[in-house]
């Protein structure tokens, strides 16, 4: 069982649309977690860093953590054709020897104009 | 405008071949990585760096070697390639080990 599991997708929507990535997680010691966005052929962006459990917001992206229920969420607001990526979430504990992060393997998102 | 570079951005390999990757920043940041990405498996950790001068095995050091001879460069190596090899290859950097990291726009290798 992978530590971090992500719904490949790919996930496809209208513009406009309110949009809901997950990942859950099995290991209760990930303390930081972070969204990335990846277009084709290009290296992942970061997006979105959060420490805490509770809602962090950036314009249109909030990032949302439930550490009780090892979950994440990222929520695009009124999504647009250039949100159109994969997105990754990502995470780290402070284990000695444990000095990289953790990925999903990425969800497909479409955004339709 | 400040990042980093990786060096080539595509390359077609023969099999048993030495390839070294290269990764340059200029952000001065303590620590740097190595990732491969490939369908379905997601990015998974090669080898890494918490400062200059040393290094660390991730979770698929087996064929690759690393050296970190100073802050702004960290090569990656595989000595004899095989065709498993195949994958896209990103550096990364972040200010400190368990901090956000910056990455590259990737190696996308082949062997054969």
């Amino acid at each position: 069982q992978k530590e971090v599991e992500q719904d490949p997708g790919p996930l496809s929507v209208p513009e406009g649309a309110i949009v809901s990535l997950n990942c859950t997680y099995s290991n209760s010691a990930f303390q930081y977690f972070m969204w990335y966005r990846q277009y084709s052929r290009k290296g992942p962006e970061l997006l979105m860093y959060t420490y805490s459990s509770g809602n962090k917001e950036d314009g249109r992206f909030t990032a949302q953590v439930d550490k009780s229920s090892k979950y994440i969420s990222l929520f695009i607001r009124d999504s647009q054709p250039s949100d159109s990526a994969t997105y990754l979430c990502a995470m780290t504990h402070p284990l000695t020897g444990r000095r990289a992060l953790t990925f999903g393997s990425g969800t497909r998102l479409q955004v339709q104009p | 405008i400040a990042g980093i570079t990786q060096a080539p951005t595509s390359q077609i390999l023969a099999a048993g071949r030495r390839m070294t990757l290269r990764c340059t920043q200029d952000m001065r940041h303590n620590a740097m990585y190595w990732y491969r990405q490939d369908l379905g498996l997601g990015l998974r950790l090669i080898h890494y760096s918490n400062t200059a001068g040393t290094t660390g095995k991730g979770e698929v050091p087996d064929g690759y070697s690393v050296s970190r001879a100073n802050t702004d460069d960290f090569p990656l190596t595989l000595a004899s390639a095989v065709p498993s090899q195949t994958s896209v290859y990103f550096c990364a950097s972040s200010e400190v080990s368990n901090q956000p990291q910056h990455f590259g726009d990737g190696t996308r290798l082949s062997i054969l």
